[in-house]
C-alpha cells in the first residue's frame, strides 16, 4: 500500500528548531518529487516546498532561508528542518507526493496524515 | 506569480442536487489544474488533475472542465459525504478554497 506517514511535530519555541519526518512506503521517495504543504488552523492550504528526482529544492518565500527539505533514500524518508520558527509557521504540515502525466500536468496524488507543529513561548 | 481565485467562498445545496464550483487562474495554465476535497481533520484527497481527469477510485459524479484560464468542478449528484471544502491548486498555489455545506 502507498502511504505517507508523518511524525515530529509538537511545540516549538520562536528561534527554536524542529525536525520533521515523513516515511514513506509502497513506492520509493528517491524516484518522486515531494513536497511539504502547510495549513494554518483554520485557513487554506500552502505549498512551503519541493525536493525533485536530482535532488533539486525550492521553496516559499515565507520559508526560504529557514526551513531546509531532505530526504534518506537508505530510510525511504522525507525530512524538513525548521529553524527560526515563527508564530506564523504555526500549522498542520502534509507530505505529499506528486504526480506527473504524459501532458506535464501535475498533482499530490498521496498525501500523509499531517503532523501539527505550534510555535509559541 | 499565479494566483488561483475561488467561487463561491461558500456555496449551499440540497443532497441530490448539481453542484458547481469555479477556479479562476491569473494567467493562463493550460490544462494543469487539479481539485482537492478535505474533509475536517483529515488529509486533502485528490479529486481532478488535467483539469478534467479524474483521480484513481474517484466516483464518476466528480468530473473537472476548463483550460486557460477558467475552470469547474462539478458534483452531479450530492451525496451527504460530499459536503467539504474543495481547493484548486496550480503548481505551487492552491486557491483559498470554497466550502459545500449542505442547504
Amino acid at each position: 500500500e502507498v502511504q505517507l506517514v508523518e511524525s515530529g511535530g509538537g511545540l516549538i519555541q520562536p528561534g527554536g528548531s524542529l525536525r520533521l519526518s515523513c516515511a514513506a512506503s509502497g513506492f520509493t521517495v528517491s524516484s518522486n518529487y515531494m513536497s511539504w504543504v502547510r495549513q494554518a488552523p483554520g485557513k487554506g492550504l500552502e505549498w512551503v516546498s519541493i525536493i525533485y528526482g536530482d535532488g533539486s529544492t525550492y521553496y516559499a518565500d515565507s520559508v526560504k532561508g529557514r526551513f531546509t527539505i531532505s530526504r534518506d533514500n537508505s530510510k525511504n524518508t522525507l525530512y524538513f528542518q525548521m529553524n527560526s520558527p515563527r508564530a506564523e509557521d504555526t500549522a498542520v504540515y502534509y507530505c505529499a507526493r506528486s504526480l506527473y502525466d504524459s501532458s506535464g500536468n501535475d498533482a499530490f496524488d498521496v498525501w500523509g496524515q499531517g503532523t501539527m507543529v505550534t510555535v509559541s513561548s | 506569480e499565479i494566483v488561483m481565485t475561488q467561487s463561491p467562498a461558500t456555496l449551499s445545496v440540497s443532497p441530490g442536487e448539481r453542484a458547481t464550483l469555479s477556479c479562476r487562474a491569473s494567467q493562463s495554465v493550460r490544462s494543469n489544474l487539479a481539485w482537492y476535497q478535505q474533509k475536517p481533520g483529515q488529509a486533502p484527497r485528490l479529486l481532478i488533475y488535467g483539469a478534467s481527469t479524474r483521480a484513481t477510485g474517484i466516483p464518476a459524479r466528480f468530473s473537472g472542465s476548463g483550460s486557460g484560464t477558467e475552470f469547474t468542478l462539478t458534483i452531479s449528484s450530492l451525496q451527504s459525504e460530499d459536503f467539504a471544502v474543495y481547493y484548486c491548486q496550480q503548481r505551487g498555489t492552491f486557491g483559498q478554497g470554497t466550502k459545500l455545506e449542505i442547504k
